[in-house]
């Protein structure tokens, strides 16, 4: 089946400092990845729709500022978590489509914000 | 937007017998139900799934049945192992390349 890589698997960061999370769709091209993020015993959130070579579609409520996303290529999509604060600790996931299969997940990236 | 509720929230069944996970969703033109299940610290693993032009669709002990009608689907599994225990999404999208808006979760506990 198709593979979907995220880099980091973890990261703890200082508040007030950004981190960037990488979704790479490995054999395949991904022309939209999603983005979504879960926190402790709770559901999977969809925060944003990635488009390659366009603005990415936030959810209503999620910061565009503050969630920087960039799919810069058929096979990249990165978030970048800005002026983190403790609250953003949580569980990011991406998950790309391949055209007629399902989705495709990362293996998510576990933040922690001290 | 689309609205997916999930019920229960938790379920506890004996090795052996069978599981029913219910769930209900708001936008008619969703057409596309897949269910997951995740382990704790893991990405979600698709265990399987049904477009709205089929109305029950199995896969040895796993069954899920959709009622476009009343917007609702179910995820059956019969002889429950204790390696089910996990947490189970059910998802809903208006096409399996299209955002999947996630159901809350129901933690199955199967006990020996």
């Amino acid at each position: 089946g198709a593979v979907v890589s995220q880099h980091p698997s973890w990261v703890i960061c200082k508040s007030g400092t950004s981190v960037k999370i990488e979704c790479r769709s490995l054999d395949f091209q991904a022309t939209t990845m999603f983005w979504y993020r879960q926190f402790p015993k709770q559901s999977l959130m969809l925060m944003a729709t990635s488009n390659e070579g366009s603005k990415a579609t936030y959810e209503q409520g999620v910061e565009k500022d503050k969630f920087l996303i960039n799919h810069a290529s058929l096979t990249l999509s990165t978030l970048t978590v800005t002026s983190a604060h403790p609250e953003d600790s949580s569980f990011y996931i991406c998950s790309a489509t391949r055209a007629g299969t399902e989705a495709f997940f990362g293996q998510g990236t576990r933040l922690t914000v001290v | 937007g689309e609205n997916v509720e999930q019920h229960p929230s938790t379920l506890s069944v004996q090795e052996g017998d069978s599981a029913v996970i219910k769930c209900t969703y708001s936008d008619s033109a969703s057409n596309y139900f897949p269910w997951y299940k995740q382990e704790l610290g893991k990405r979600p693993q698709l265990i399987i799934d049904i477009r709205s032009n089929v109305g029950e669709k199995k896969d040895q002990r796993i069954a899920v049945t959709l009622n476009k009608t009343a917007k609702h689907f179910s995820l059956h599994i019969t002889e429950t192992q204790p390696e089910d225990s996990a947490v189970y999404f059910c998802a809903a999208s208006k096409g399996n390349t299209d955002k999947l808006i996630f159901g809350t979760g129901t933690r199955l506990q199967v006990f020996p």
